[in-house]
């Protein structure tokens, strides 16, 4: 079954780096994900899709400071240079056939 | 710009019905995946359909199966979802997405405001 895990919280310094991981379930190691930012009260944003091989296309006007990473079936997210705007949830998706999966959600505080 | 545009929420009654619309705008919308998520009030994102570019392959996830359908309509470049027997627990933010990838559904980069149904006597 095609399912993503992600930490429900993570916390960060103004100004420091934060690394958000998005773990596929097992047998599904070479999936390609997406990864949303969703800030309080508003929609979904896309910021970039992320494959296997840690290659990642990011959406349009999506800040340098966002990047991504893969390491077997983990998918990360690193934000550096916190601000204050980067406080949202975030959201990996992965697809299949006939099928798309969220997780769960971290919400990101910055502090 | 692209724009996706979403219509048709509001307060509905248990088992009644509603039909939402989406508008698309600046892209070729023809040539994308399109797919309805929702998000139920303080919960996370979660996927209700999806429908193949030329409207062959539509997929929906188990919980909605049988009383929700998505079509879409290429020349008027907008997205649909009838949903009828409605319950409670539909009760979300509905959001219409473009999907990025051509032969899968792929990651949802474009997406509308959202509409909100509340179903609810």
């Amino acid at each position: 079954q095609l399912v993503l895990t992600q930490s429900p919280s993570a916390s960060a310094s103004l100004g420091a780096s934060v690394k958000l991981t998005c773990t596929l379930s097992s047998g599904h190691s070479n999936y390609a994900i997406a990864w949303h930012q969703q800030q309080p009260e508003k929609g979904p944003r896309y910021l970039m899709s992320l494959n296997s091989d840690g290659s990642h296309s990011k959406g349009d006007g999506i800040p340098d400071r966002f990047s991504g990473s893969s390491s077997g079936a983990e998918r990360y997210l690193t934000i550096s240079s916190l601000q204050s705007e980067d406080e949202a949830d975030y959201y990996c998706q992965t697809w299949g056939t006939g099928i798309v999966v969220f997780g769960g959600g971290t919400k990101l505080t910055v502090l | 710009e692209v724009l996706l545009v979403e219509s048709g929420g509001g307060l509905v009654q248990p088992g009644g019905s509603l039909r939402l619309s989406c508008a698309a705008s600046g892209f070729t919308f023809s040539s994308y995946w399109m797919s309805w998520v929702r998000q139920a009030p303080g919960k996370g994102l979660e996927w209700v359909a999806i429908i193949k570019q030329d409207g062959s392959d539509k997929y929906y996830v188990g919980s909605v199966k049988g009383r929700f359908t998505i079509s879409r309509d290429n020349a008027k470049n907008s997205l649909y979802l009838q949903m009828n027997s409605l319950r409670a627990d539909d009760t979300a933010v509905y959001y219409c997405a473009r999907g990025r990838g051509n032969t899968a559904v792929g990651g949802f980069d474009i997406w509308g405001h959202g509409t909100m149904v509340t179903v609810s006597s």
